[in-house]
């Protein structure tokens, strides 16, 4: 079945630092997208990416789409601590009509210090 | 103006127990879906209607029933409650294959 991995599962960085984290998937994606959930609340949609190599900024993030679009990977540049929180990659389910089911990633936890 | 609502945030209740979970959305979207949330944070689809009917049934097991009543309410009840249903539950509503927005989630302990 189509899986959807992501790596790492953590990551701890000082304040200041980059972060990033990539996502793979076994099937090709038609679009892929992201979310972020805070310590203690619900994921919240970021951004989607539709077109291979497709690169798209959001502030201190940069989403990329990989030109295979069965890769992608979420860039923060300087980390805050409002950046705290799990990152999730999530990519419409291959196996048929998808009825916007969605594979999630397995998220990755990041933790910054101050 | 709360898009999408969970009742209630959170829940504790003894094994055996039979409970309830209720999500509303407001935002007119014609489908909605329930997730669940272990402790590693995996988030796993259960179940998703589209316009008050299934269409996504995973490997649940059957003491997990979905109702919808109408197309802005998805409930989820659960019979015969078991240790290892403890997790944070996700409602979750879209427009058919569009980003999902998430309801703030009920928290289920069972003890």
């Amino acid at each position: 079945g189509q899986q959807v991995m992501q790596i790492p599962q953590y990551q701890h960085v000082q304040e200041g630092e980059d972060f990033t984290t990539y996502c793979n998937s076994s099937t090709t994606l038609s679009n892929i997208q992201w979310y972020k959930q805070r310590p203690g609340g619900h994921p919240v949609f970021l951004i989607q990416l539709v077109k291979s190599g497709e690169v798209k900024k959001q502030k201190r993030l940069t989403f990329q789409f990989g030109e295979a679009k069965k890769n992608s990977s979420l860039h923060i540049t300087a980390t805050q601590t409002t950046d705290v929180g799990t990152y999730f990659c999530a990519g419409p389910w291959a196996g048929g009509t998808s009825y916007g089911k969605l594979t999630f990633g397995q998220g990755t936890i990041l933790t910054v210090h101050p | 103006d709360t898009a999408v609502s969970q009742t209630p945030k959170y829940l504790v209740t003894q094994m055996g127990n039979d409970k309830s979970i209720k999500c509303e959305q407001n935002l007119g979207h014609d489908t909605m879906y329930w997730y669940k949330q272990d402790s590693k944070k995996f988030l796993k689809i259960m179940f998703s209607y589209n316009n008050k009917e299934l269409i996504i049934n995973e490997t649940v097991p059957n003491r997990f029933s979905p109702k919808s009543p109408d197309k802005a309410h998805l409930n989820l009840h659960i019979n015969s409650l078991e240790l290892g249903d403890s997790a944070v539950y996700f409602c979750a509503s879209s427009r058919l294959t569009d980003t999902q927005y998430f309801g703030p989630g009920t928290r289920l302990t069972v003890l």
